[in-house]
């Protein structure tokens, strides 16, 4: 398996517009998890996953955030209308179940937004 | 105006001698723990975990070891490498699956 894969990889875009991420999790994997990585805040959790439904989205900033799930292969993250501070690194990550145990979360490479 | 953003914990280490980095967690709830690391432009990497009815858990060349009392975790990592160079996360795993991550310290291997 190639791990987990994000889309894009780098992304440029003006405040107001719609930003659109991309996440294909490793196969088989029943948990997807979207974090985002700043300076001030590190690596904090939006939004997780199981079997394509959305089951914490406490983390979720405000309701210009939105994800999706709409098979075992494929979720996004969607921003609109976008502003400045939401510029961060935006991760993708899937595990076989909760990490409860033994059971480590498999980390994308990450979306490195900015919002001009 | 714009944020001024915070810089990591350091630690600077000679290769070949020995890194400790050191991670406190906020929930004594949580049962779970898990080191990531994170080399610049990747995401973050698997090193080690332990559960929390462990002090103690050995890997390859890392060591994780586990102070429940004072709600301390700290990763050994023996004769470090310029490869070694990154920053390391702890997690805990927080309310039920949730791994929450602490700010990360970045280690700097000077050849």
């Amino acid at each position: 398996d190639a791990g987990v894969i994000q889309s894009p990889r780098h992304e440029v875009t003006e405040m107001g517009q719609e930003v659109t991420l991309r996440c294909k999790p490793i196969s088989g994997h029943d948990y997807l998890f979207w974090y985002r990585q700043t300076m001030m805040r590190g690596l904090e959790l939006l939004i997780y996953f199981n079997n394509n439904v959305p089951i914490d989205d406490s983390g979720m900033p405000e309701d210009r955030f939105s994800a999706k799930m709409p098979n075992a292969s494929f979720s996004t993250l969607k921003i609109q209308p976008s502003e400045p501070r939401d510029s961060a690194v935006y991760f993708c990550a899937s595990s076989l179940s909760l990490p409860l145990g033994h059971t480590e979360a498999f980390f994308g490479q990450g979306t490195r937004l900015t919002v001009v | 105006g714009e944020s001024v953003g915070l810089h990591l914990p350091t630690l600077s280490v000679q290769e070949g001698d020995n890194s400790i980095i050191n991670c406190a967690y906020s929930n004594s709830a949580s049962d779970y723990f898990i080191w990531y690391k994170q080399e610049s432009g990747k995401g973050p990497q698997f090193i080690i975990d332990i559960r929390s009815n462990m002090d103690k858990r050995q890997g390859q060349r890392v060591t994780v070891l586990l102070n429940k009392t004072v709600k301390h975790l700290s990763l050994q990592i023996a004769a470090t490498q310029p490869g070694d160079s990154a920053v390391y996360f702890c997690a805990e795993n927080n309310q039920g699956g949730k791994l929450i991550f602490g700010q990360g310290t970045e280690l700097s291997v000077k050849p």
